[in-house]
């Protein structure tokens, strides 16, 4: 079984504060990859990496930095949280060159409140 | 760039009752078209997915999905659904099978008793 896990799960930040989400996974999937989720916006791809050491610019990636250190761990993180960074947070991981499928293995999510 | 648009936030069926939830996909090229579903409380999961082929594809639980490259649309069906299809549906898209999945905004689905 595909395996996806996120921390922390709940977060609560001070505007300007650091705040670092990860994710682990067990699946040997090349891709990874950071979403949020907003009432009437759906999931919007923030960052996303093809492999240990690389991180690509999503669609929204304003605010934000990645780190892929190895094939099993990518991070996000919010040098200067703000409100409008308040967000549920996924990341999914995906196979990649000659085996993407298009099918994405979701965390559960990390939801984070920013004051 | 790629997209796609689900019309309706919300959608209420009857337990029973038969179901579509729309989806429309902007691009030109080979759409690589998918839905997923989210429990509540839950990440995302795959419900099914289309390659170019047939245009109705099967996926999990009873639902499938209808391809249309006239009408550019990628529609989910059930003929009867279950209180446990309770969930939110999205639709996605992408582009030539690239690494990168463009999600819809989601539509809830409320099953009534």
């Amino acid at each position: 079984e595909a395996a996806v896990t996120q921390s922390p799960r709940n977060k609560v930040a001070v505007t300007g504060g650091k705040v670092t989400l990860s994710c682990n996974q067990t699946n040997n999937h090349n891709n990874m990859y950071w979403y949020r989720q907003d009432t009437g916006h759906g999931l919007r791809l923030i960052h996303y990496s093809y492999g240990a050491g690389s991180t690509e610019k999503g669609d929204i990636p304003d605010g934000y930095k990645a780190s892929r250190p190895s094939q099993e761990n990518f991070s996000l993180i919010l040098e200067l949280a703000t409100p409008s960074q308040t967000s549920v947070y996924f990341c999914a991981s995906g196979a990649g060159t000659g085996g993407f499928t298009g099918q994405l293995y979701f965390g559960e999510g990390s939801k984070l409140t920013v004051l | 760039a790629q997209s796609v648009t689900q019309p309706d936030a919300r959608v209420t069926v009857s337990e029973g009752a038969s179901l579509q939830l729309r989806c429309k996909y902007s691009y030109f090229g080979t759409p690589y078209l998918f839905w997923y579903v989210q429990y509540p409380r839950q990440g995302l999961q795959l419900l099914l997915k289309y390659y170019p082929g047939d245009p109705v594809v099967q996926g999990v639980n009873g639902f499938e999905a209808e391809f249309s490259k006239s009408n550019s649309s990628f529609h989910l069906r059930k003929a009867s659904v279950h209180w446990s299809d309770w969930a939110v549906y999205f639709c996605a898209v992408s582009m030539d099978m690239g690494y990168k999945l463009t999600f819809g905004t989601g539509t809830s689905l409320l099953v009534d008793p």
